[in-house]
């Protein structure tokens, strides 16, 4: 069965460094990947996907994800982090022809000024 | 952002009652989903719909029921409430592109069940 896990809770960040957040997926066929994030109270939103293709991939508020097949790896990076980058992240493995969603436990992330 | 409410957003209620949470979205998608999260679990998938009158269970499913009478809205209900449903629960819709699926949330309904 397909799972994700993100070892990491918590991390704490200052403010202007950069950032790296784990996730690691258990899937049997070429993975559909994303990460969300979610602010306090709030649902989650899209950062970035990656489906097949470029290894490297962008997303939104200047986020970037690299998809390592060796490593079964889907790590989330910012070169300079923002005191609204504050929020939880949740990594994710969609099925391959299907329509479900396994979702990593999250990362919350604490940027310090 | 995709068109997707729930209602109520804060609920208290008392272990035993019958509680009923609403997922509406005005996107047309084929797919909506319910789902709790709890503190290092994430998002735990309970019920989804794949067409109006179409749910399956997912893996938290016990305790809860669904209904999907028409494409716009998608109905949870906990029977009879219990104190380890008190959690957040959140709806989303997808419309699966190809073979992959994006997944759009809405705002959250926070239960509490006392």
């Amino acid at each position: 069965a397909q799972s994700v896990t993100q070892p990491d809770i918590h991390i704490t960040v200052s403010e202007g460094a950069s950032l790296e957040l784990r996730c690691n997926y258990s899937y049997g066929a070429t993975p559909y990947l994303f990460w969300y994030v979610q602010s306090p109270g709030q649902g989650l939103q899209l950062l970035l996907k990656y489906f097949s293709g470029d290894t490297l991939v962008q997303g939104i508020k200047g986020f970037e994800a690299e998809f390592k097949r060796s490593q079964s790896s889907f790590n989330l990076r910012k070169p300079s982090v923002h005191w609204s980058d504050a929020a939880e992240y949740f990594c994710a493995v969609g099925e391959t022809g299907g329509f479900k969603t396994i979702f990593g436990a999250g990362t919350r992330l604490f940027v310090k000024a | 952002d995709a068109g997707i409410t729930q209602s109520p957003r804060h609920k208290v209620t008392e272990t035993g009652t019958p509680v009923t949470l609403r997922c509406h979205q005005t996107e047309n998608h084929r797919y909506m989903y319910w789902y709790r999260q709890d503190p290092g679990h994430g998002l735990r998938l309970i019920h989804y719909s794949y067409g109006v009158k179409d749910t399956d269970k997912g893996e938290v499913s016990d305790g809860y029921s669904v209904s999907r009478s028409k494409t716009e809205d998608f109905l949870l209900t906990l029977e009879s409430a219990t104190s380890s449903q008190t959690s957040v629960y959140f709806c989303a819709i997808s419309a699966p592109s190809g073979l992959y699926n994006e997944q759009f949330f809405g705002p959250g309904t926070r239960l509490t069940v006392l």
